[in-house]
């Protein structure tokens, strides 16, 4: 089962920030959190990822609480190519375990 | 430009007629996986290979085979196709313990 929690579904106006939360209590001290997205049916691609420091690439923010037990993905600037299943993850890190493990995800819809 | 590729990305076959879905990655990854992806059930690990050689079962191995001859390459194999296999998979691949990337995806309809 997945270890994290997400809102089904979200809205956005185009323009906006939209911030995306995740629970994910029983998070371990190595486990990374993960950040991928899904445009319609295409292969889940990857946006970012922290283990305890907040982190900033040319996608987007991750924003990660002190205890760990939550994190917010932040697009700054959402525009409509944005509209996507977001999909927050835990992941040991180290001995070779790359197995994601997928939830539900967030639903998240831009619009003009 | 660094990818995983997928080969075909749509196709249609009966039941019982052996197919391969091919996957390529050109990164020189050592890890490399195949999901499904299924309506309500998300994306599931069906096998994944961790080097050359070195296959393991994952969450929905039933009805699929693997192999890994060469460290770019890692098909799928369905011998003996069934409805339940209709499906979106994905393949994967990363360095161990690094990002893992996914492949466009090949749409799988069984009749």
């Amino acid at each position: 089962d997945a270890k994290t929690t997400q809102p089904p579904s979200m809205d956005c106006a185009e323009g906006r920030a939209a911030n995306l939360p995740c629970n994910h209590s029983t998070i371990s001290g190595n486990e990374y959190v993960y950040w991928y997205r899904q445009i319609h049916s295409q292969g889940p691609q990857y946006i970012i990822h922290g283990l305890k420091n907040n982190e900033t690439n040319e996608m987007a923010s991750l924003i990660i609480t002190e205890d760990r037990k939550s994190s917010t993905l932040i697009l700054p600037h959402a525009t409509l190519r944005d509209t996507a299943v977001y999909y927050c993850i835990v992941r040991v890190a180290g001995g070779g375990y790359n197995k994601l493990i997928f939830g539900a995800g967030t639903r998240l819809a831009v619009h003009p | 430009e660094a990818q995983v590729t997928q080969n075909p990305r749509y196709l249609i076959t009966v039941t019982g007629k052996k197919l391969t879905v091919t996957c390529s990655q050109n990164m020189n990854h050592e890890y490399m996986s195949w999901y499904r992806q299924d309506p309500g059930l998300g994306l599931r690990q069906i096998y994944y290979s961790m080097n050359v050689e070195v296959t393991d079962k994952g969450d929905v191995p039933e009805g699929y085979k693997v192999s890994r001859k060469e460290k770019r390459n890692f098909p799928l194999i369905l011998e003996s196709p069934s409805p339940n296999q209709t499906s979106l998979y994905f393949c994967a691949s990363s360095s161990l313990a690094g990002v893992v990337f996914f492949g466009p995806g090949t749409r799988l309809t069984v009749l």
